[in-house]
């Protein structure tokens, strides 16, 4: 079965500090990852996928992702916060031999002024 | 496109009554699946569709009913309802099964049962 782990449940960083969310991920096949993201009161939206073309991702509002098979972790990073960018972040996987996607538990980041 | 809608968008139950959450999409997407999410616990897929006829369990099951006889529908039902069900419920779809397509999401549906 895969499952992923997101460490973290809080997470605060000061206003243009470098946002770290970290995802780990267990599965027997090659994973199909995402993260994505929930505003208040809001569903859910896709930041960015990996899909096995290229290992460093990039996806919308300045976020980045790294594959890193080795260490079975999928960590999502921005260089710079933005007050925007205060929400809670889901890590996800799935592959193409499953038709479950699991979440995460999620991470709420937090941006201090 | 409206995209994935839900209804109703709050409602509250007492213990043992029952209801459907309504969910439809106008993408014409083949997989369509139902969430819950809880404080903590992140999102927990409770039934999911990977087309018109054919539904599957998800984590947690138990406590609700699914069908899928409309590409455009996916309803979810609540037989006899339990305070163990308050949650938020969301009703996601995607183009097609076994394939690392984008997830649309609908707002939501917030279930109080008392």
């Amino acid at each position: 079965a895969q499952s992923v782990t997101q460490l973290g449940s809080h997470v605060s960083v000061s206003e243009g500090a470098l946002v770290l969310l970290r995802c780990n991920y267990s599965s027997s096949v090659p994973p199909y990852l995402f993260w994505y993201v929930q505003y208040p009161n809001q569903g859910l939206q896709l930041l960015l996928k990996y899909t096995s073309a290229a290992t460093l991702v990039k996806g919308i509002n300045g976020f980045e992702a790294e594959f890193k098979k080795s260490e079975t972790s999928f960590h999502l990073t921005k260089p710079s916060a933005h007050m925007s960018d205060a929400a809670e972040y889901f890590c996800a996987v799935t592959s193409n031999r499953d038709d479950k996607i699991i979440f995460g538990k999620g991470t709420r980041l937090h941006i201090l002024p | 496109n409206a995209g994935v809608t839900q209804t109703p968008k709050f409602q509250v139950l007492k213990t043992g009554q029952s209801m459907t959450l309504q969910c439809a999409q106008d993408m014409n997407h083949e997989y369509m699946s139902w969430y819950r999410q809880d404080p903590g616990m992140g999102l927990r897929l409770i039934h999911y569709s990977v087309g018109a006829g054919i539904t599957d369990q998800g984590e947690v099951p138990n406590g609700y009913n699914v069908s899928r006889s409309t590409t455009e529908d996916f309803p979810l039902r609540l037989l006899s309802a339990a305070p163990s069900q308050t949650s938020v419920y969301f009703c996601a779809s995607s183009e097609v099964r076994g394939a690392p397509y984008e997830q649309y999401f609908g707002p939501g549906t917030r279930l109080t049962v008392t």
